[in-house]
């Protein structure tokens, strides 16, 4: 079964340092592969997807994701974090022909000033 | 180009009672999906919606019910609301002719069971 794991529950940094957020997946097939952001009480925001081709991809807000398909993962970065970056962070993997999205359990990204 | 929406904002209920959540998908998308958020978890899958049929249901009870309507809204209905119902409800829409995977989260309705 497709499956999703984001290691790190929680992950503090120092604003203007720079961020790794790691995800790895469980999937047969090459996966469709999401980033998504979420601040206290609201919805999901895209920030990036993988669908084919460069493995490296760039979202909204200074992020970028990479694709590596031999670890399975697909770790979210930025290389200078803004305190306006904390918040909750979700990966996710489309399920083969449903449309469905089946997520981490995220990771909560706290910024130090 | 307004974005997916969803109502009401909050809402609090009583066990046994019934819920009917609302979405309204973005311009020019034709599916919508539900997830239910739990407190600390990940979005969980309930179900997509695809010319007023469902089409792929996660591991929910019957209890959980949706609509989509000619207008690709679609409604969540939850029946004799249990504790464990409490949590974000999310509305997400996609564009079938595309790719169904690419999501656009509406802010959710926050269900409390008391």
């Amino acid at each position: 079964a497709q499956s999703v794991t984001q290691p790190d529950i929680h992950i503090t940094v120092s604003e203007g340092a720079s961020l790794e957020l790691r995800c790895n997946y469980s999937y047969g097939a090459t996966p469709y592969l999401f980033w998504y952001v979420q601040s206290p009480g609201q919805g999901l925001q895209l920030l990036l997807k993988y669908f084919s081709g460069d493995t490296l991809v760039q979202g909204i807000k200074g992020f970028e994701a990479e694709f590596k398909r031999s670890q399975s993962s697909f770790n979210l970065r930025k290389p200078s974090v803004h305190w306006s970056d904390a918040a909750e962070y979700f990966c996710a993997v489309g399920a083969e022909v449903t449309g469905k999205l089946i997520f981490g359990q995220g990771t909560t990204l706290q910024v130090k000033p | 180009d307004a974005g997916v929406t969803q109502s009401p904002t909050h809402l609090i209920k009583t066990r046994g009672q019934q819920v009917t959540l609302r979405c309204s998908p973005k311009s020019g998308h034709d599916t919508v999906s539900w997830y239910q958020q739990a407190l600390g978890q990940g979005p969980q899958f309930i179900f997509q919606y695809y010319e007023e049929e469902e089409r792929q249901r996660g591991n929910f009870p019957d209890r959980f019910s949706g609509h989509q309507f000619p207008n690709y809204s679609s409604e969540l209905n939850v029946n004799a609301l249990l504790l464990g119902d409490s949590a974000l409800y999310l509305c997400a829409s996609s564009f079938q002719g595309a790719n169904s995977y690419e999501q656009y989260f509406g802010p959710g309705t926050r269900l409390t069971v008391t």
